[in-house]
């Protein structure tokens, strides 16, 4: 399996159901944030992003909401299927001009029920 | 469009070993970032490089480096191996530098015994 955190937060839903998946971010100065996905053997596959003066962004079946009052994200997928089982990562864009780098939340395991 | 590759995808080296990883970006991208993914610590930053520099580095050890050659493919160095090494390494392409936009490769397994 993928080097994953053990003991990760489970959201587990039935196929079809819309899933929710939130993230808490760390730095009120980070101003771009990428979703990623990550399944068992295989590197983070970039979802979607948003920057900072958006609050809401939306692709093919994702919708990402951007709250920078109290600093959450939140990743909506909708219809599930079993393909979106993985981990799911929020990753924030934070320091100095020149010196910017992502820096990663812990990850939610997404389970699809059939 | 090709995208981020990294060879090999698998490596089991011993304890004192030196070990090199590679990393190809997409096609166009000058930076390549380098991240270490564990269970007990998540996906954490290790470098940056950007047109042949090293733009921004993670809180690692000096026995980890890399270098970027002029067509923007990435090596990442790791002397004297230890048992903690043991991980899933990640490269990260993207055009500009920073991390926007930064698409990944499937990762290099190590293991170190």
């Amino acid at each position: 399996g993928e080097s994953v955190g053990l003991h990760l937060p489970t959201l587990s839903v039935q196929e079809g159901d819309n899933s929710i998946i939130n993230c808490a971010y760390s730095n009120s100065a980070s101003d771009y944030f990428i979703w990623y996905k990550q399944e068992s053997g295989k590197g983070p596959q970039f979802i979607i992003d948003i920057r900072s003066n958006m609050d809401k962004r939306q692709g093919q079946r994702v919708t990402v909401l951007l709250n920078k009052t109290v600093k959450h994200l939140s990743l909506q997928i909708a219809a599930t299927q079993p393909g979106d089982s993985a981990v799911y990562f929020c990753a924030e864009n934070q320091g100095p001009p020149g010196r910017r780098a992502l820096t990663f939340g812990s990850g939610t395991r997404l389970q699809v029920q059939p | 469009k090709a995208g981020v590759t990294q060879t090999p995808r698998y490596l089991i080296k011993t304890r004192g070993q030196q070990v090199t990883l590679s990393c190809s970006p997409i096609s166009g991208h000058r930076s390549v970032s380098w991240y270490q993914q564990t269970p007990g610590q998540g996906l954490q930053f290790l470098f940056e490089y950007f047109s042949e520099t090293q733009r921004n580095k993670g809180n690692f050890p000096g026995r980890f480096s890399g270098r970027q050659f002029s067509n923007s493919r990435s090596e990442m160095n790791v002397s004297t191996l230890e048992l903690g090494d043991s991980a899933l390494y990640l490269c990260a392409s993207s055009f500009g530098q920073g991390g926007t936009e930064a698409f990944f490769g499937q990762g290099t397994r190590l293991t170190v015994v």
